[in-house]
């Protein structure tokens, strides 16, 4: 079964730096790769995934992930953080069955400080 | 494009009631559609898997009985929640995936249960 591993709970940044939030993925195959952004008490907005070839994805609001097969990991950057960043950032794992479930991390909150 | 609606928002029940929540895809056809279950600052958890045409297919530990999901159109899944209790206050969200072999789900934006 596939696992995905966030072990920042808590990330803190000072708007205009830079970000990266790490995400490590267990599973047997190649991996269906995703990052998603959820504000309080809203649905999940899909950032970019990963599915197969270059292995730096580009997504919205000027974020970036690379797959990294030998290190399992896939984690998301940003050169510049804004205020608006501010979230819970998920990383999720496709499941290679009919069914292609999702397994999500745990997450990681981010804080943008002014 | 790929917008997915749920209906209600937020909730407030009495326990004993039951709750329906709808999912639905406003610009697309989903012929898989799941349900999560989020609690307060954790990750998502899967409840079940919803394919139109067919029955929902449950991760373990989800009560079926408890929990009904009907897919009856490509573009509507609904839970119910029956017999709630305070116990199944959450926040429930849905998403779907576009057709076989596409890889993405998109998410609605949640329902806020509170059971009384």
């Amino acid at each position: 079964a596939q696992s995905v591993t966030q072990p920042d709970i808590h990330i803190t940044v000072s708007e205009g730096a830079s970000l990266e939030l790490r995400c490590n993925y267990s599973y047997g195959a190649t991996p269906y790769l995703f990052w998603y952004v959820q504000s309080p008490g809203q649905g999940l907005q899909l950032l970019l995934k990963y599915f197969s070839g270059d292995t730096l994805v580009q997504g919205i609001k000027g974020f970036e992930a690379e797959f990294k097969r030998s290190q399992s990991s896939f984690n998301l950057r940003k050169p510049s953080v804004h205020w608006s960043d501010a979230a819970e950032y998920f990383c999720a794992v496709g499941a290679s069955g009919s069914a292609r479930q999702l397994t999500f991390g745990s997450g990681t909150q981010l804080t943008v400080l002014p | 494009g790929a917008v997915v609606s749920q209906h209600p928002s937020w909730v407030i029940c009495k326990s004993g009631t039951s709750v329906k929540i709808e999912c639905r895809s406003l610009d697309f056809q989903a012929t898989t559609m799941f349900w999560y279950r989020q609690f307060p600052k954790q990750s998502l958890m899967l409840m079940a898997t919803s394919n139109e045409g067919s029955k929902a297919t449950y991760e373990q530990g989800v009560e079926k009985d408890k929990f009904l999901i009907n897919h009856a159109s490509l573009t509507l899944s609904t839970l119910t929640v029956t017999s709630a209790h305070p116990e199944d206050s959450s926040f429930y969200i849905c998403s779907a995936r576009v057709g076989a072999g596409k890889e993405t789900q998109y998410f609605g934006p949640g329902t806020r249960l509170l059971v009384l």
